[in-house]
C-alpha cells in the first residue's frame, strides 16, 4: 500500500504570509493527488485535485504542484479563514491514503 | 448539486455493530464509488473502504478488512457502512464521500461513540 507523509506537522504563520506544505508518496502516483482543508467539527473540503487543478469556488491564493512522489500546497497570502488543518490524499490506487495532516495556526 | 446525507449519531456497546447510512442526491449514484473515511477524536483522516454501486464491488483497507462491510442500494441511492466487534478505539466521526474528481463531495459525518 502507498504511504503518504506530510511536512511540517504544524506551523505558525501570520495573515499575509506565504505558506508551503509538502506531501510525499512512498511510490510514484503520477499526479493522482488532492489537497483538503478541514476546520474543527466540519467535513474536509476539497481544494485541489490532480495535484494542481483548483476545485471550483476555491480562492486562487491556493495552488498545488508536483508529480510522481513529491507535491506541494502553497497559500500565497494567508487569510484569517485559512487557519485549519490540511491533508493530502492519493487516489492513484486502492487503498486510498491520506497524509497525517498539517495544522496551520496563528502566530 | 450532489448532496450526501448521513444517518444520525450512535452510541454502541463494545462488541456490538453499527450501521451508518449515506443517502445521495443530485447526481448519478450508480456511476461513482462511495468511500468511507473515519476520524478519531483529535486524529487524522483514515480511509476505510469504498464501493462502486453499479458493480457491487467493494475495496477495504487492510486495517478494517475483517470488521467492515460496505454495501449500496441503487434503488434508494444509499450506501451503508457496517462495522462489527466495536471497541472503544472505534469512537470516531465516520464520513462518506463520493469518488468523482478524487473524494469531491462529503457527507456531514456521523459520530459513533463506543462505550460501556
Amino acid at each position: 500500500a502507498i504511504q503518504m507523509s506530510q511536512s511540517p506537522s504544524s506551523l505558525s504563520a501570520s495573515v499575509g504570509d506565504r505558506v508551503t506544505i509538502t506531501c510525499r508518496a512512498s511510490q510514484g502516483i503520477r499526479n493522482d493527488l488532492g489537497w483538503y482543508q478541514q476546520k474543527p467539527g466540519k467535513a474536509p473540503k476539497l481544494l485541489i485535485y490532480a495535484a494542481s487543478t483548483l476545485q471550483s469556488g476555491v480562492p486562487s491564493r491556493f495552488s498545488g504542484s508536483g508529480s510522481g512522489t513529491d507535491f506541494t500546497l502553497t497559500i500565497s497570502s494567508l487569510q484569517p479563514e485559512d487557519f485549519a488543518t490540511y491533508y493530502c490524499l492519493q487516489d492513484h490506487n486502492f487503498p486510498l491514503a491520506f497524509g497525517p495532516g498539517t495544522k496551520v495556526d496563528i502566530k | 448539486q450532489v448532496q450526501l446525507v448521513q444517518s444520525g449519531a450512535e452510541v454502541k456497546k463494545p462488541g456490538s455493530s453499527v450501521k451508518v447510512s449515506c443517502k445521495a442526491s443530485g447526481g448519478t449514484f450508480s456511476s461513482y464509488a462511495i468511500s468511507w473515511v473515519r476520524q478519531a477524536p483529535g486524529q487524522g483522516l483514515e480511509w476505510m473502504g469504498g464501493i462502486i454501486p453499479m458493480l457491487e464491488t467493494a475495496n477495504y483497507a487492510q486495517t478494517f478488512q475483517d470488521r467492515v462491510t460496505i454495501t449500496a442500494d441503487e434503488s434508494t441511492s444509499t450506501a451503508y457502512m457496517e462495522l462489527s466487534s466495536l471497541r472503544s478505539e472505534d469512537t470516531a466521526v465516520y464520513y462518506c464521500a463520493r469518488l468523482g474528481r478524487i473524494l469531491d463531495y462529503w457527507g456531514q459525518g456521523t459520530l459513533v461513540t463506543v462505550s460501556s
